[in-house]
């Protein structure tokens, strides 16, 4: 079985600081791990994904994510929070092979102050 | 990457209605996926539609309630039936692209019952 945790599901940050958001995943097969983030009103767009090469992962918008498999862990972090960084992000996990069934952290929604 | 559209963005129906939402892929699929969002919470998925079959439903998802039609590779409805105020939520289709091995999500249909 699969199963995302995300730490904290309120994250403030002032504008031009360190985002770090938290996520740990737990999973008996090799993983695939992604963060998505949903701006308000919108569906939900990929940031960036782990399928096995780099375990540093860069995405869209300054974001990147660091696969961690002793700590189980796929934190997401951006050097400099930007205003229109504000929105809610999930991680999420999958196996590797077989239906690409996604199982969804419970999110963080990232506020970022002036 | 797959374009994905839905139908209505959202609707606002009356208690004991049913309401059928639509999800056109600008891509042949092989697998698309039915999530719910519920207020302030994570995607839970509801099916996996698979063209030519019945769709696939997660525990605690019946077919009376949420039948789903898939007619061909780019297409498919989600129908919530006998809707009560508890399903008011965003509803996500998705689809899945082996080849990159992520999934692709729709803009989400906001629906509030009264």
């Amino acid at each position: 079985a699969q199963s995302v945790t995300q730490l904290g599901s309120h994250v403030s940050v002032s504008e031009g600081a360190l985002v770090l958001l938290r996520c740990n995943y737990s999973s008996s097969v090799p993983p695939y791990l992604f963060w998505y983030v949903q701006y308000p009103n919108q569906g939900l767009q990929l940031l960036l994904k782990y399928t096995s090469a780099a375990t540093l992962v860069k995405g869209i918008n300054g974001f990147e994510a660091e696969f961690k498999k002793s700590e189980t862990s796929f934190h997401l972090t951006k050097p400099s929070a930007h205003m229109s960084d504000a929105a809610e992000y999930f991680c999420a996990v999958t196996k590797r092979s077989g239906t690409y069934k996604y199982i969804f952290g419970t999110g963080t929604r990232l506020k970022v102050l002036a | 990457s797959a374009v994905i559209s839905q139908k209505p963005s959202r609707d606002i129906c009356q208690r004991g209605t049913s309401l059928t939402i639509q999800c056109q892929v600008d891509s042949q699929v092989t697998m698309m996926f039915w999530y719910r969002q519920q207020p302030g919470q994570s995607l839970t998925l509801i099916a996996t539609a698979n063209q030519g079959s019945e769709a696939t439903y997660e525990s605690g998802f019946v077919i009376d309630k949420f039948p789903i039609s898939r007619p061909n590779l780019t297409f498919s409805t989600l129908t919530v039936s006998n809707m009560s105020p508890e399903d008011s939520s965003i509803y996500l289709c998705s689809v899945e692209d082996h080849r990159v091995g992520e999934q692709f999500f729709g803009p989400g249909t906001r629906l509030t019952v009264l």
